[in-house]
């Protein structure tokens, strides 16, 4: 069973602080990365990719891959009321013609003012 | 670029009925999915289409099938509703198979 895992949460910060949201996957063989942002009753919204080891930043968002641990992680740097909503990590992995995402099951992030 | 277009947005169906949702998407996409979210179990592929002419199935494919109609359209049609296909239906596409995805405004489905 191909397996992505996220922590539910919620996961509670102040504002201003730094979001930390964590994602363990189960196939080694995985090549892509994904972040999604989804509000409630909302469709996912794209926020994040990464293919390679190492970090990458894109405004106030950095993603850190390591695939020797199976890792993956979002950083939210400055957290807003406006960033609370469920983030969901997803991982492109071998299906049966092709690729297909797998997705964890969220993390819900709440930023208090 | 309107993007995923999912229709309808809403739709309430008896048990046995059938109906197909339709999606489309403009922005030439070689790949196209349908997903089902559900409370507590995330979001899972039903069908995908890798490239037009060919369609797969996801995880929880039965009671559902699917036509890629041309590379712009990707149709899930139910053919006898039952209520454990109550959720909201998400399609996505993507310019590669392994790449990023794109997801539509969504279907909530309620089957009575």
């Amino acid at each position: 069973q191909k397996e992505v895992e996220q922590n539910s949460g919620p996961l509670s910060v102040p504002e201003g602080a730094i979001a930390s949201l964590n994602c363990t996957y189960s196939d080694r063989g995985s090549q892509s990365f994904f972040w999604y942002r989804q509000y409630s009753g909302k469709s996912p919204e794209l926020i994040m990719s990464i293919y390679s080891n190492g970090d990458k930043e894109d405004g106030r968002f950095t993603a850190q891959l390591n695939k020797a641990s199976q890792y993956v992680s979002l950083l939210i740097r400055d957290s807003q009321p406006s960033d609370s909503a469920t983030y969901l990590c997803a991982v492109n992995m071998r299906a049966n013609s092709g690729y297909a995402l797998n997705f964890g099951k969220g993390t819900s992030l709440l930023v208090t003012p | 670029n309107a993007g995923v277009t999912q229709t309808p947005k809403f739709q309430v169906l008896k048990t046995g009925q059938s109906m197909t949702l339709q999606c489309a998407q403009d922005m030439n996409h070689n790949s196209m999915y349908w997903y089902r979210q559900d409370p507590g179990m995330g979001l899972r592929l039903i069908y995908y289409s890798a490239s037009e002419g060919t369609t797969d199935k996801g995880e929880v494919p039965n009671g559902y099938n699917v036509s890629r109609l041309n590379k712009r359209e990707f149709s899930l049609r139910l053919e006898s509703a039952a209520p454990s296909q109550t959720s909201v239906y998400f399609c996505a596409s993507s310019e590669m198979n392994r790449g990023e995805q794109f997801f539509g405004p969504g279907t909530r489905l309620t089957v009575l």
